[in-house]
């Protein structure tokens, strides 16, 4: 398996706080990806990284950011969470613009 | 918006029977990808497929792709209880900037019974 760690695995918090997902990678891919999985939707491109501190915005980027400093690791930022970010949460990596992505195995997190 | 568009929803056959998916797509593609996602779990890369090849086999894994039809079929051949997860297509567009844009699709929940 592609060495991807995602942190934390599980999480559970109030609405209006602040949430950081951290994805480490040790593969040394230049690019990375956060994406949200829900029910009928499938999976969809919050942010992605296409380097170090280059970074943009992907279908539903409205209440994250992103940042990365270095290669290999992605933060994602929920400012002010809120219970429609409920959601199952992967980081994927990736070597080139053609090729497959790898997953780490998704943060679980729970908005109340 | 989702490109890639699987068919069935779901899917239930016996031990040792085929499992053939489908996926439609709406745009013109590079590359069009299937990937497997067991239950909480990250999604696993199976095969890539480029837009100028139309059949594509792994091990008990066979893809095809109809670019006329903006379709590909994944066949898995024999299959076993192990293979019991979602499918995933996914096409691979080079948008602007040269970066890497996949799109995934909804999926196909195979249970495959022993």
């Amino acid at each position: 398996d592609a060495g991807i760690t995602q942190s934390p695995r599980h999480k559970v918090t109030e609405t209006g706080t602040p949430v950081t997902l951290r994805c480490h990678q040790t593969e040394n891919h230049r690019y990375m990806y956060w994406y949200r999985q829900d029910p009928g939707h499938g999976l969809r491109l919050i942010h992605y990284s296409y380097g170090v501190k280059d970074t943009d915005k992907g279908e539903v980027s409205d209440g994250y950011s992103v940042s990365r400093s270095k290669t290999e690791d992605f933060l994602l930022t929920l400012e002010s969470a809120t219970s429609s970010q409920t959601s199952v949460y992967f980081c994927a990596i990736s070597d080139g613009t053609a090729g497959p992505q790898h997953f780490g195995d998704g943060t679980r997190l729970s908005i109340l | 918006s989702q490109q890639g568009e699987e068919d069935p929803q779901a899917l239930s056959i016996q031990e040792g029977e085929n499992a053939t998916m489908n996926c439609s797509y709406k745009t013109s593609i590079n590359n069009l990808q299937w990937y497997r996602q067991n239950s909480g779990r990250g999604l696993v890369h199976l095969i890539l497929i480029r837009s100028n090849e139309r059949e594509k086999h792994s091990g008990r894994l066979r893809v095809t792709l109809d670019t006329s039809k903006k379709s590909s079929s994944l066949l898995i051949t024999a299959s076993r209880a192990a293979d019991t997860a979602s499918y995933f297509c996914a096409t691979d567009d080079r948008a602007s900037g040269g970066y890497q844009k996949v799109t995934f699709g909804t999926g196909t929940k195979l249970q495959v019974i022993p």
